[in-house]
């Protein structure tokens, strides 16, 4: 079984402050990791994803995201908040099987709050 | 480039009506296809997945059904709806090689 974890219902930052939303993950094998940005009445859009190779991925919008083998975690992080990165953020994990085990499981999203 | 559409984007319905939600996606071929729920809050609850034409599968049991007639067209129905079938609705779609999700619009269904 895979699960997600996304410690944070909420988290607030100022504008300009570095940001940081967290992601730990349980998956057997080795992982594919996504975060995707939701922002109110609209579809999930996919940021990043972490599939082998550099621990740190960059991805849209200058967030980035940094896998941690070790603390199965795959926070994501982004050096100077803007006010319009206020939305809900999912992280997603999936194994690297075949199959029916393509089905990611998402967490339970955290709200991120920039405030001016 | 790929998108994907889904409509109708806001729907008021009775208990007890039927419903007919469509998803299609423009641009691929062979797409992985998903509908999600979405209910107040925040989680991502996974109905259906399905890997090709009349392949699909069930994640919950529930008074809705899925079915894929056409290549990259998928279809989520009920017969009779119930106020727990309110929420928002999540198509989606990931390429057969690839590994991340494409998400549409979302249709926004109240039943009252």
């Amino acid at each position: 079984a895979q699960s997600v974890a996304q410690p944070e219902d909420q988290v607030n930052v100022a504008e300009g402050n570095p940001l940081t939303v967290k992601c730990t993950y349980s998956v057997s094998g080795n992982p594919y990791l996504f975060w995707y940005v939701q922002y109110p009445n609209r579809g999930l859009q996919f940021l990043l994803k972490y599939i082998t190779g550099d621990n740190l991925v960059k991805g849209s919008y200058g967030f980035e995201a940094e896998f941690n083998k070790s603390q199965t975690s795959f926070h994501l992080k982004k050096p100077s908040a803007l006010v319009s990165d206020s939305a809900l953020y999912f992280c997603a994990v999936r194994n690297t099987g075949s199959g029916g085990s393509y089905i990611p499981t998402f967490g339970r999203g955290t709200s991120l709050i920039v405030h001016p | 480039s790929q998108t994907i559409h889904q409509w109708p984007a806001t729907l008021v319905q009775p208990v007890g009506s039927p419903l007919s939600l469509e998803c299609t996606v423009e641009g691929t071929s062979n797409p992985n296809l998903y509908w999600y729920r979405q209910a107040a809050g925040r989680g991502l609850q996974l109905l259906f997945y399905s890997i090709g034409i009349d392949q699909i599968s069930s994640e919950v049991p529930q008074n809705l059904s899925a079915s894929r007639p056409q290549d990259r067209q998928f279809i989520l129905s009920s017969k009779k709806l119930l106020l727990s079938d309110s929420g928002f609705y999540l198509c989606a779609w990931s390429p057969s090689n690839s590994y991340e999700q494409y998400f549409g619009p979302g249709t926004r269904l109240t039943v009252t």
